[in-house]
C-alpha cells in the first residue's frame, strides 16, 4: 500500500538555525500538504500546494516559512530562522479521495 | 472557518467495553475523517465517511451529514486502541484543506 514517507522523523536544532522538513508524497496525489501539531495540541493547517504552486496558507505560515516540490516526487518545508515556538510535529499530507498522513517528524528548537 | 467540536474529552474504559465517540460540526462538509494517533504520534486513518455508515472489524463510524454530527463507536475496546482519536472536516473550496478537533484521548485499562 503506497504511504506519504518523511525525513528525518526526530530533528533537534538551535534557535535561529535553518531546518528543512522532507517528504515523499504518493505519487498520484494532486494535492499536498504540510500540518503542525504543537504538543497535546491539536493539528493545525500550514500551507497547500497544488499545481507547482501554494494554493493556500493560514497564518501560521509567515515568511520564515517555505515549500518546495523541486524534482517532482519531493516536498519539502523550510523553516528560515527558527524560534522556541517552531518546536511541534509537522506533518505532510496528500490528498485523492481521503487525506492520508505521513508519520512525521518531531522538531525541537533548543 | 468552519468549526469541529469533540466529546468527550478524555475517555477511560476497562478492556472489553464499548464506547462513543462524537463528532460535531458547524458547516456542511465535503469530507469527513476519522484517525487514530498513536503513541507514536502517528495520524492512522480510520474513516473516510461524509455521509452514511461504515463499518471495519470492531469499529464502526455514522456520520449524519444534515444533522452535522458523526459518530465513532468500538466496541470490545482493546489496549492498543488507547491513544487520540481526531475528527477532521473538509468544508469545500479548492484546496480540500482538513480542519481537525481537539481529540478525544482514550486510555484503556488491561
Amino acid at each position: 500500500e503506497p504511504e506519504v514517507t518523511q525525513t528525518p522523523s526526530h530533528q533537534v536544532t538551535q534557535m535561529g538555525q535553518e531546518v528543512i522538513l522532507r517528504c515523499v508524497p504518493i505519487s498520484n496525489h494532486l494535492y499536498f500538504y504540510w500540518y503542525r501539531q504543537i504538543l497535546g495540541q491539536k493539528v493545525e493547517f500550514l500551507v497547500s500546494f497544488y499545481n507547482n504552486e501554494i494554493s493556500e496558507k493560514s497564518e501560521i505560515f509567515d515568511d520564515q516559512f517555505s515549500v518546495e516540490r523541486p524534482d517532482g516526487s519531493n516536498f519539502t518545508l523550510k523553516i528560515r530562522s527558527t524560534k522556541l515556538e517552531d518546536s511541534a510535529m509537522y506533518f505532510c499530507a496528500g490528498r485523492g479521495i481521503e487525506a492520508f498522513f505521513g508519520q512525521g517528524t518531531r522538531l525541537t528548537v533548543v | 472557518g468552519i468549526q469541529v467540536e469533540q466529546s468527550p474529552p478524555d475517555l477511560i474504559l476497562q478492556e472489553g467495553a464499548n464506547s462513543t465517540l462524537r463528532c460535531n460540526f458547524s458547516d456542511s462538509v465535503n469530507n469527513l475523517q476519522w484517525f487514530h494517533q498513536n503513541p507514536w504520534g502517528q495520524l492512522i486513518n480510520l474513516f473516510y465517511i461524509p455521509s452514511g455508515t461504515k463499518q471495519n472489524g470492531r469499529l464502526s463510524a455514522t456520520t449524519v451529514a444534515t444533522e452535522r454530527y458523526s459518530l465513532l463507536y468500538i466496541s470490545s475496546s482493546q489496549t492498543t486502541d488507547s491513544g487520540v482519536y481526531f475528527c477532521a472536516v473538509d468544508s469545500g473550496g479548492s484546496n480540500y484543506k482538513l480542519t481537525f478537533g481537539k481529540g478525544t484521548l482514550l486510555t484503556v485499562n488491561p
